[in-house]
């Protein structure tokens, strides 16, 4: 089955703390992106990547990281949480124009 | 860099009516031109899309507009049903550069029965 899988689905975490979301699609597609979504705010992309080793910053950037070293994995890394990055996440991929989403991540950071 | 606006941010219509939703972008550049829905608890899903070589596009009940001049396109549901309950959003983006989507924020439709 076609799919973008995302893990964890829920996380609640403290201040600081390192952790990383995982994204992994096995359709083939060159193009990944994470999103986060906040009421009143839309979707606004993260990061994006076109291919393996090629990735560029989104509208709101600062905070994360990201990195591309498989075709199909695509992890959103958090070095130092906090709290305004309580957000739904989620990440997508493309093979060029129609965006598949996973199912969410919702993180919490207290 | 580009900037989409959508409007309104919350839309109530009766079963059966027609709902219309509006979006500009800023960026001259961008050709690409999705919509998304949505629903409570789900992923965002493409329901359709135009791209700017092409003026209108419909799919059963639902169409996109484009007028690249005005830079604005708009969505219409027409014989609205509950299932069609949901946040739309709009988005742009340049084939140039397929990787960067620009969403707008977002209307939530209620339709009542």
């Amino acid at each position: 089955e076609a799919q973008v899988t995302q893990n964890p689905r829920y996380l609640i975490t403290v201040t600081g703390k390192k952790l990383t979301v995982t994204c992994s699609q096995n359709m083939n597609h060159e193009y990944m992106s994470w999103y986060r979504q906040d009421p009143g705010l839309g979707l606004r992309q993260i990061y994006y990547s076109m291919n393996v080793e090629v990735t560029d910053k989104g509208d709101v950037p600062e905070g994360y990281k990201v990195s591309r070293k498989e075709k199909r994995n695509f992890p959103l890394i958090l070095e130092s949480p906090s709290p305004n990055q309580t957000s739904l996440y989620f990440c997508a991929s493309s093979p060029g124009a129609e965006q598949y989403f996973g199912p969410g991540t919702r993180l919490t950071v207290t | 860099g580009e900037n989409v606006e959508q409007h309104p941010s919350t839309l109530s219509v009766q079963e059966g009516d027609s709902a219309v939703i509006k979006c500009t972008y800023s960026d001259s550049a961008s050709n690409y031109f999705p919509w998304y829905k949505q629903e409570l608890g789900k992923r965002p899903q493409l329901i359709i899309d135009i791209r700017s070589n092409v003026g209108e596009k419909k799919d059963q009940r639902i169409a996109v507009t484009l007028n690249k001049t005005a830079k604005h396109f708009s969505l219409h549901i027409t014989e609205t049903q509950p299932e069609d309950s949901a946040v739309y959003f709009c988005a742009a983006s340049s084939g140039d550069s397929w990787g960067k989507l620009q969403f707008g924020a977002g209307t939530q439709v209620v339709v009542t029965p």
